[in-house]
């Protein structure tokens, strides 16, 4: 069963608007939710995280997500777009209960292009 | 703080030779140890999960006797392509969890290793 789904496989938007990148979960329960970009040929960099305190999240470089219960919804936003932002950003879960061996669960990715 | 290095970076080998890829936590005690597979365009593929001392626990569909994983340290995981094929051709990323660094769930992410096989 698919944990996280990531809408949108490619996202493109101009430089200076509003980056808005969708991610939903399924879980029973509350899950923690995170964020990843992944730059050409290198490792995941955490962007933020939800671990069931306040529902919207901010993160570094300008990006925020809100953990949306009712809509099982933590899509991620950025209000102005900067060139480097391009990159790929996966959104993440780490189930409960059961999980114990902390597994995380990846969506299958956006690939965001900020056009000058 | 938190750093996960992989070694090496980039490699390529010749079919049916074998590789081997070094996960390390260099300023903390890694317990777990998680390796991932992306391929092209793709999301990450959780392949296994090693606990320090103990065998690894591989997801399903993963060839255990393919991908060797031995957690022998707290500090060093390493990932053996056995017989590589050109299909094993990815990125490997490695990933590290302490309950004495960060939350309980916190993963810290290497850079990735880049394997070719020709």
């Amino acid at each position: 069963a698919q944990s996280v789904t990531q809408l949108g496989s490619h996202v493109s938007v101009s430089e200076g608007a509003l980056v808005l990148l969708r991610c939903n979960y399924s879980s029973s329960v509350p899950p923690y939710l995170f964020w990843y970009v992944q730059y050409p040929n290198q490792g995941l960099q955490l962007l933020l995280k939800y671990t069931s305190a306040a529902t919207l999240v901010k993160g570094i470089n300008g990006f925020e997500a809100e953990f949306k219960k009712s809509e099982t919804s933590f899509h991620l936003t950025k209000p102005s777009a900067h060139m480097s932002d391009a990159a790929e950003y996966f959104c993440a879960v780490r189930l409960f209960p059961g999980n114990t061996g902390n597994q995380f669960y990846f969506g299958t990715g956006t690939s965001l292009t900020v056009i000058p | 703080g938190a750093v996960v290095s992989q070694h090496p970076s980039r490699v390529i080998c010749k079919s049916g030779t074998s590789v081997k890829i070094e996960c390390r936590s260099l300023d903390f005690q890694a317990t777990t140890m998680f390796w991932y597979r992306q391929f092209p365009k793709k999301s990450l593929m959780l392949m296994a999960t090693s606990n320090e001392g103990s065998k690894a626990t591989y997801e399903q569909g993963v060839e255990k006797d393919k991908f060797l994983i031995n957690h022998a340290s707290l500090t060093l995981s390493t990932l053996t392509v056995t017989s590589a094929h050109p299909e094993d051709s990815s990125f490997y990323i490695c990933s590290a969890r302490s309950p004495n660094r960060g939350q309980s769930y916190e993963q810290y992410f290497g850079p990735g290793t880049r394997l070719t096989v020709t």
